[in-house]
């Protein structure tokens, strides 16, 4: 079946590391989309990319990196910086189609002691 | 991008229809009202969208207003399994993406 697959669920790390998440799709998607939710929040956006070798900063993007070298894959960075990194983190993708409906991944719960 | 107006919580009886309505008064003509559902610990999973007309597919209908300043989601026969949060969202999308904007929804619950 076609989808997102994002790993691992869940991930802990200590506070100081660099951690970066993996998202894989085989939906030929060309855009992806990295998200953020916290606790009883709605999403936010961290970065997305509309074709390989190109992204572009969301709303939210200090402190993450992502990089797109393949069509299929887009990995997120959470780095040092990111002062508060504990949250759920979700991977999307869609057609290039700016009126395309985004198809998620279930996430992976990220949390830094 | 317009915001969009929604209830904290709903209840709904199981077999019944569950009517979720969203208010996006300033809504421009060219965005789009998306409808999205998140079950704990899971992403969020795509129902419907429409600009202007009514939508009906297998999971749901949309009903936009004529002036398009509010729309209601119906799932026609709620089941548990439709316990989750709904997201209405607008959005015109732009060049080859579409920048989703999500809120804090309405938390559904389907009961016995």
């Amino acid at each position: 079946d076609g989808g997102i697959t994002q790993s691992p669920k869940y991930l802990f790390r200590k506070e100081g590391q660099n951690v970066t998440l993996s998202c894989e799709q085989n939906l030929n998607h060309d855009a992806m989309y990295w998200y953020r939710q916290d606790p009883g929040q709605g999403l936010r956006l961290i970065y997305y990319s509309q074709i390989v070798n190109d992204f572009q900063k969301g709303d939210i993007a200090e402190g993450y990196s992502v990089s797109r070298e393949k069509k299929e894959s887009f990995p997120l960075t959470v780095t040092s910086a990111q002062k508060n990194p504990t949250a759920f983190y979700l991977c999307a993708s869609s057609i290039k189609d700016p009126n395309s409906p985004l198809h998620f991944g279930n996430g992976t719960r990220l949390t830094v002691t | 991008d317009a915001k969009t107006t929604q209830p904290t919580s709903m209840d709904c009886a199981e077999g019944r229809a569950a009517n979720l309505p969203c208010n996006h008064s300033t809504i421009s003509g060219n965005e789009y009202v998306y409808w999205y559902r998140q079950i704990h610990s899971q992403g969020p999973q795509y129902i419907i969208h429409g600009l202007k007309n009514n939508e009906t597919n297998e999971m749901a209908s949309l009903i936009i207003t004529e002036d398009r300043k509010s729309s209601t989601l119906i799932l026609p026969h709620a089941t548990l399994r439709d316990t989750a949060v709904y997201y209405c969202i607008v959005s015109p999308g732009s060049g080859g993406y579409n920048k989703l904007i999500f809120g804090a929804g309405t938390r559904l619950a389907v009961h016995p």
